[in-house]
């Protein structure tokens, strides 16, 4: 059974503070997608990480896979209130007839 | 194009009642996944449906079923209403199911709660 833990579970940091959330396993990921989710909407993809190590940047979000494919970070240059939300990172293996979420790190960005 | 678009936004229904909510993918999508999300539980897969074939189910009781049509168009179905069914249920469509690095995208929801 594949355990997925996101970290921390609650951040509340002020506009223009860096921050790095987490996502860890036990196994090990063919890819992984981070989405965000805002208060009444459904999540949003973000990204999708394939290969080990791989690093992705949107404008102020990067995000990264581990080398052993095992887990990932996003983590935000200068947070602005709109980065407010559920942070929800889905990995994804070979024989996976479905898309498992983590937990979530809800994130508050205060002005 | 046309974001995932789930009806009604809204239910409130009691508790022995059954209620069906409707779940239209983007064009062009064939794959549809239901979630159920509650504050406790987070994101519980219920069922994904690719080509009007049920390809795989999550652990809920028998009360939870669905469906998909022709149009590629879900309905999911719950019956024998309980308290603890009070959620928000998310539909999301793909362009291929899973394993895919394709992506969902989601529907805003519909938010259920049982009295």
């Amino acid at each position: 059974t594949q355990l997925l833990e996101q970290s921390p579970q609650f951040l509340s940091i002020q506009e223009g503070e860096n921050l790095t959330v987490y996502c860890n396993s036990s196994s090990v990921f063919s890819s992984l997608q981070w989405y965000r989710q805002e208060p009444g909407e459904g999540p949003v993809l973000l990204v999708t990480v394939v290969t080990g190590g791989e690093v992705k940047k949107l404008k102020r979000l990067t995000f990264q896979f581990g080398d052993a494919r095992k887990d990932s970070s996003l983590h935000i240059t200068a947070a602005q209130p709109g980065d407010t939300g559920l942070y929800l990172c889905a990995p994804l293996t070979g024989s996976a007839r479905q898309l498992t979420f983590g937990s979530g790190t809800q994130l508050t960005v205060l002005p | 194009k046309a974001g995932v678009t789930q009806t009604p936004r809204y239910l409130i229904k009691t508790r022995g009642q059954q209620v069906t909510l409707s779940c239209s993918p983007i064009s062009g999508h064939r794959s549809v996944s239901w979630y159920q999300q509650t504050p406790g539980q987070g994101l519980q897969f219920l069922f994904e449906y690719f080509s009007e074939t049920q390809r795989n189910k999550g652990n809920f009781p028998g009360r939870f079923s669905g469906r998909q049509f022709s149009n590629s168009r879900s309905e999911m179905n719950v019956s024998t209403l309980e308290l603890g069914d009070s959620a928000l249920y998310l539909c999301a469509s793909s362009l291929n199911p899973p394993p895919s690095n394709y992506g969902y995208t989601f529907g805003s929801g519909t938010r259920l709660t049982v009295v």
